[in-house]
């Protein structure tokens, strides 16, 4: 299996910071890459797909970027309705897989 | 708008088997655009990938779970289901439904989760 390591686990940060979370992939998966916002107590809702492609109807302060092992997923301005798990996800060989997911809070 | 829902026993008794129902509306489970994939999270855990569907009956299942999972499709009725027999607390989770597209491989839609405990 191809296994994701996103950092950092958790990240406090200020409304209207620029926030970075990086997500790594145990060996190449081009641009087979997916970011998800999960809210507590709410199902993932898909942000970016292909690494860099924003999903329809998500505003564009989410961005994505990166091929090969490296990702980059960033919020140009922390928004407090952002505060939420943020995970990548691999579709290059099955079995899918998830990071583990990076706990976004407001300072 | 496409929706997707789950249903299902909420406690399961160890060694028993896990049975949920995703039922699908506003869009057919027969379009040949999508996989009908099952994703479960443990309380207070990440997301683990168990595995999908395809509206011919062609499945692909998490080799880590792959010897207790079954999952199957009803097109007349519009749902997708999933059984994980011999389970455990360690299959305690929330259990969602997701749609698949096979062009571009992005779960879109999802189910709002269904918590399923494991215990006696």
């Amino acid at each position: 299996d191809i296994q994701m390591t996103q950092s950092p686990s958790s990240l406090s940060a200020s409304v209207g910071d620029r926030v970075t979370i990086t997500c790594q992939a145990s060996q190449d998966i081009s641009n087979y890459l997916n970011w998800y916002q999960q809210k507590p107590g709410k199902a993932p809702k898909l942000l970016i797909y292909d690494a860099s492609n924003l999903e329809t109807g998500v505003p564009s302060r989410f961005s994505g970027s990166g091929s090969g092992t490296d990702f980059t997923f960033t919020i140009s301005s922390l928004q407090p309705e952002d505060i939420a798990t943020y995970y990548c996800q691999q579709y290059d060989n099955l079995p899918w897989t998830f990071g583990q997911g990076t706990r976004l809070e407001i300072k | 708008q496409v929706q997707l829902q789950e249903s299902g026993p909420g406690l399961v008794k160890p060694s028993q088997t896990l049975s949920l129902t995703c039922t699908v509306s506003g869009g057919s489970i027969s379009s040949g655009d999508y996989y009908w994939s099952w994703i479960r999270q443990p309380p207070g855990k990440g997301l683990e990938w168990i595995g999908y569907i395809y509206y011919s009956g062609s499945t692909y299942y998490n080799p880590s779970l792959k010897s207790r999972v079954t999952i199957s499709v009803d097109t007349s009725k519009n749902q997708f289901s999933l059984k994980l027999s011999s389970v455990t607390a360690a299959d305690t989770a929330v259990y969602y439904c997701a749609r698949e597209g096979r062009g571009l491989r992005k779960w879109d839609y999802w189910g709002q989760g269904t918590l399923v405990t494991v215990s006696s």
